[in-house]
């Protein structure tokens, strides 16, 4: 068990620009998840999936952002045109489904991805 | 929006100190409430799910209370170490809504100075 990794863990950007990172989760859990972080902020969900399937996304999410977990294995998310509000941690975590309902899961984080928008 | 506070913020403790920290949310809707440990430069990490109110859940030195009725969970660690220094966060998941309701607090900092 090597933990959940993402990748890259730093990407600094100029606004416009498009960028893409990566999750690879522990690999028999079937749940992932990606949240976001500003600063003094507590993470806000993003998107999450079971196996391949994206099962829910934030209202709060615009259509400049976009994930995938092709396979049911690793997972990308997208920000396309980025603004400098984007600047944040992005992180991803990932579990195995113990019930109907993915809120009493554990959760197993990766270290985040810090996005940096000039 | 839902409301999930957290204090106190921040906190600072000698070394063998005995801190507490509350988190409170919503006390309608409550489906499970999630504390995270989350040290500088490393990646959050669970300590414990919760359920059910009067639940008690204990790990080591760290334990936790929840009471959904008047919405508000502890956690407590007996005699702070230095390696307990870290953010301490809760999530607050509602029982309607989805998954997406998801609401964490800002977390509580904690330093124990040596």
């Amino acid at each position: 068990d090597t933990g959940v990794s993402q990748d890259p863990r730093h990407k600094i950007t100029k606004r416009g620009q498009n960028v893409t990172f990566r999750c690879d989760p522990i690999s028999e859990h079937n749940r992932l998840y990606w949240y976001r972080q500003t600063l003094g902020q507590g993470p806000e969900f993003l998107t999450y999936f079971q196996n391949e399937a994206q099962l829910e996304k934030s209202r709060l999410l615009s259509d400049r952002f976009s994930a995938e977990r092709p396979k049911g294995s690793f997972s990308t998310l997208e920000i396309q045109r980025t603004e400098q509000g984007d600047s944040a941690m992005y992180l991803c975590a990932s579990s195995t489904r113990t019930s109907g309902e993915a809120g009493t899961d554990t959760q197993y984080f990766g270290p985040g991805t810090r996005l940096t928008v000039l | 929006i839902l409301n999930v506070e957290q204090s106190p913020q921040p906190l600072h403790v000698q070394e063998g100190d005995s801190t507490n920290f509350t988190c409170s949310f919503p006390s309608s809707n409550f489906y499970a409430l999630h504390w995270y440990r989350w040290e500088t430069a490393k990646s959050p990490e669970a300590l414990f799910v919760m359920t059910l109110n009067g639940d008690e859940k204990k790990k080591g030195r760290i334990s936790a209370t929840l009471n959904t009725k008047e919405g508000y969970s502890y956690l407590y660690i007996k005699g702070s170490q230095p390696e307990d220094s870290a953010t301490y966060l809760c999530a607050f998941h509602p029982s309607s809504g989805g998954y997406q309701k998801v609401t964490f607090g800002t977390g509580t900092k904690l330093q124990v100075i040596p």
